[in-house]
């Protein structure tokens, strides 16, 4: 059973759409990380995000921690090719200073 | 700045042969130390990591071992590979304090042929 669940885990869509990816637990964790990787490379850090109800912009990216910090999600505006790649999120729990990782989301964004 | 350098980007062995993928960090002193497997398209399996020299903490029974013989240089081994072993291997590094970011290596695909 994964402690964080990414969904959808496959999302195929056309240039300029907007999309949401989703990062759901049942447990607290301090903070949620998201990555992104490209194919053949390792992922690469897109933002933290430590308090309960934190939004967070990164140009057409926004990310949201759940007031509760169980829960985060990813909000692309205007999805561009470049947008492509698998996203992971990772949180640190409280208690364990361990990642914990979701499984994925693979993006394609169609021209 | 830091900088993460793994090697070999892609390496095909045969079944029974030995393995060593190396990592090493620049800029940063006592790192922690990662190393993941991933599944084609999917999320990452911690198999070893290391918070000191010598200090090495397997999360996955397997047919692999690491080892930190240096501050900022890990590496992954196998005396006998099996055809279950391949995959892409990530190596990373964090700065150890509370909700660290990884920052990773870019991979190495093992095909064991």
């Amino acid at each position: 059973t994964q402690l964080l669940e990414q969904s959808p885990q496959f999302l195929s869509i056309q240039e300029g759409e907007n999309l949401t990816v989703y990062c759901n637990s049942s447990s607290v964790f301090s903070s949620l990380q998201w990555y992104r990787q490209e194919p053949g490379e390792g992922p690469v850090l897109l933002v933290t995000v430590v308090t309960g109800g934190e939004v967070k912009k990164l140009k057409r990216l926004t990310f949201q921690f759940g007031d509760a910090r169980k829960d985060s999600s990813l909000h692309i505006t205007a999805a561009q090719p470049g947008d492509t790649g698998l996203y992971l999120c990772a949180g640190y729990m409280d208690s364990n200073y361990q990642l914990i990782w979701g499984a994925g989301t693979k993006l394609i964004i169609k021209p | 700045s830091q900088t993460i350098h793994q090697w070999p980007a892609t390496l095909v062995q045969p079944v029974g042969s030995p393995l060593s993928l190396e990592c090493t960090v620049e800029g940063t002193s006592n790192p922690n130390l990662y190393w993941y497997r991933q599944a084609a398209g999917r999320g990452l399996q911690l198999l070893f990591y290391s918070i000191g020299i010598g200090q090495i903490s397997s999360e996955v029974p397997q047919n692999l071992s690491a080892s930190r013989p240096q501050d900022r240089q890990f590496i992954l081994s196998s005396k006998k590979l099996l055809l279950s072993d391949s995959g892409f291997y990530l190596c990373a590094w964090s700065g150890g304090q509370g909700n660290s970011p990884l920052h990773f290596g870019n991979g190495t695909r093992l095909t064991v042929t």
